[in-house]
């Protein structure tokens, strides 16, 4: 139980593009999903956190309009990189939060993105 | 605030050997403490939590942690290294009062060696 999915597992897209990313739960519903972004050889770092039916609470430094946040249902979420640029590269990461006590985080496989 | 610190960024052992990576944490509340695993290019999965229940910890793949309040640490081990166990290692603190938001320390690369 408890499993989260990611599409796509890969993406390359042409700088000044858009890019969708969703993230979906497959086997529960979850009010508050996370995006995280992660470089190469460095940790997890969190973008946003998502509440189903409102808008995201983004991290500071990241641009909202940017990466845009759906979380339109309790099993889906997407992110979208609005205009990408090479610097956007990255593996992007989400999890889904099931309370159990507390709120306990399932995460995705991840999605590369890969921006020429 | 909330902060996690793991001491190593690469650990090397060799198979059957003991692991041991370590992670010291802080936080001004009674914390949720969690080790993940990450294998090359694939999400994280999760090793063991701990969530103010018993102090010791134990995990997947014969992996385990304690709790040391008075340490302030959490680090996690295993008795005997296995090949599969090369990754990277996140520990990870969580603060109920944040809903949730979890807060990953940097990382440890584990190399296994045959």
């Amino acid at each position: 139980g408890a499993v989260v999915s990611q599409h796509p597992s890969r993406v390359i897209c042409k700088s000044g593009t858009s890019v969708k990313i969703e993230c979906r739960s497959l086997d529960f519903q979850a009010t508050t999903m996370f995006w995280y972004r992660q470089f190469p050889k460095q940790s997890l770092m969190l973008m946003a956190t998502s509440n189903e039916g409102s808008k995201a609470t983004y991290e500071q430094g990241v641009e909202k309009d940017k990466f845009l946040i759906n979380h339109a249902s309790l099993t889906l979420s997407t992110l979208t990189v609005t205009s990408a640029h090479p610097e956007d590269s990255s593996f992007y990461i989400c999890s889904a939060g099931l309370v159990r006590g507390h709120i306990e985080q399932f995460f995705g496989p991840g999605t590369r993105l890969t921006v020429l | 605030a909330q902060s996690v610190t793991q001491l190593d960024s690469h650990v090397s052992v060799s198979e059957g050997t003991p692991v041991l990576l370590r992670c010291n944490y802080s936080s001004s509340y009674s914390p949720s403490l969690f080790w993940y695993v990450q294998h090359p290019n694939k999400g994280l999965q999760l090793l063991l939590k701990y969530t103010s229940a018993a102090t010791l910890v134990k995990g997947i793949n014969g992996f385990e942690a304690e709790f040391k309040k008075s340490e302030t640490s959490f680090h996690l081990t295993k008795p005997s290294a296995h090949m599969s166990d090369a990754a990277e290692y996140f520990c990870v603190v969580s603060a109920d009062n944040q809903g949730g938001k979890l807060i990953f320390g940097q990382g440890t690369e584990l190399s296994v060696k045959p």
